[in-house]
């Protein structure tokens, strides 16, 4: 019965370093979103995978963000080459199907970028 | 495009007072709504959402929230609020001609004063 589950909580980079952050969705939930949410606003999507296939990136703001769920449950979003502006909670969370069900969070990445 | 306004960043309500947190939306096509809550150290989690039907929908902790097609409203709502109800509400949507981007309002603070 575990919840969605995101590693590490916290991470510090200095600037220009590569970032790897892992969600772990509920078991079986097919939907799994990234976001990013900046200090004092709401969370802005990112890309949205359905299993494997990752069907919307359009909220990624520059090719060096990178994600991945190679065999639809685990994902990983990559950062290169981090910039100060990254420095923000990025959320994950996953939902059961692929319609317009509720979507349940991870307590997200901290990622600080010096 | 889809965009979600919550024109109060923080709402200030006596325990027992019923309480309101604003919330309008545009989207192209017909919108999916949610409200989330974020309480302190904690992740955002599901309190209810409209999908179609019955204009009052009813979801967790007492809350409910009314879609107003016309005014391009869904405002959450609760009769009596408690001190525990204090935390940060965000609203969302998706719109169903939009694909799986979920968009969400900046977020409103609730103080509950006992």
């Amino acid at each position: 019965g575990a919840g969605v589950s995101q590693s590490p909580r916290y991470k510090v980079a200095k600037r220009g370093q590569d970032v790897a952050l892992r969600c772990d969705p509920i078991s079986g939930h097919v939907s799994l979103f990234w976001y990013q949410q900046a200090l004092g606003q709401g969370p802005e999507f990112l890309t949205y995978f359905q299993n494997e296939a990752q069907l919307d990136k359009s909220g990624l703001p520059s090719d060096r963000f990178f994600a991945e769920r190679p065999e639809g449950s685990v994902s990983t979003l990559k950062i290169q080459r981090t910039q100060q502006e990254d420095s923000a909670v990025y959320l994950c969370a996953s939902s059961f199907d692929r319609s317009y069900n509720e979507q349940f969070f991870g307590p997200g990445t901290r990622l600080t970028v010096l | 495009a889809q965009s979600v306004a919550q024109p109060e960043d923080q709402v200030n309500v006596a325990e027992g007072n019923p309480l309101t947190v604003k919330c309008t939306y545009s989207v192209s096509g017909n919108p999916y709504l949610f409200w989330y809550v974020q309480y302190p150290n904690r992740g955002l989690q599901f309190l209810l959402k409209y999908i179609t039907g019955d204009n009052l929908v009813k979801g967790s902790y007492g809350f409910e929230a009314e879609f107003n097609k016309s005014q391009t409203s869904f405002h959450l709502k609760k009769p009596s609020a408690l001190v525990s109800d204090s935390a940060l509400y965000f609203c969302a949507v998706r719109d169903e001609a939009g694909g799986f981007k979920t968009i969400f309002g900046a977020g409103t603070r609730l103080f509950v004063k006992a």
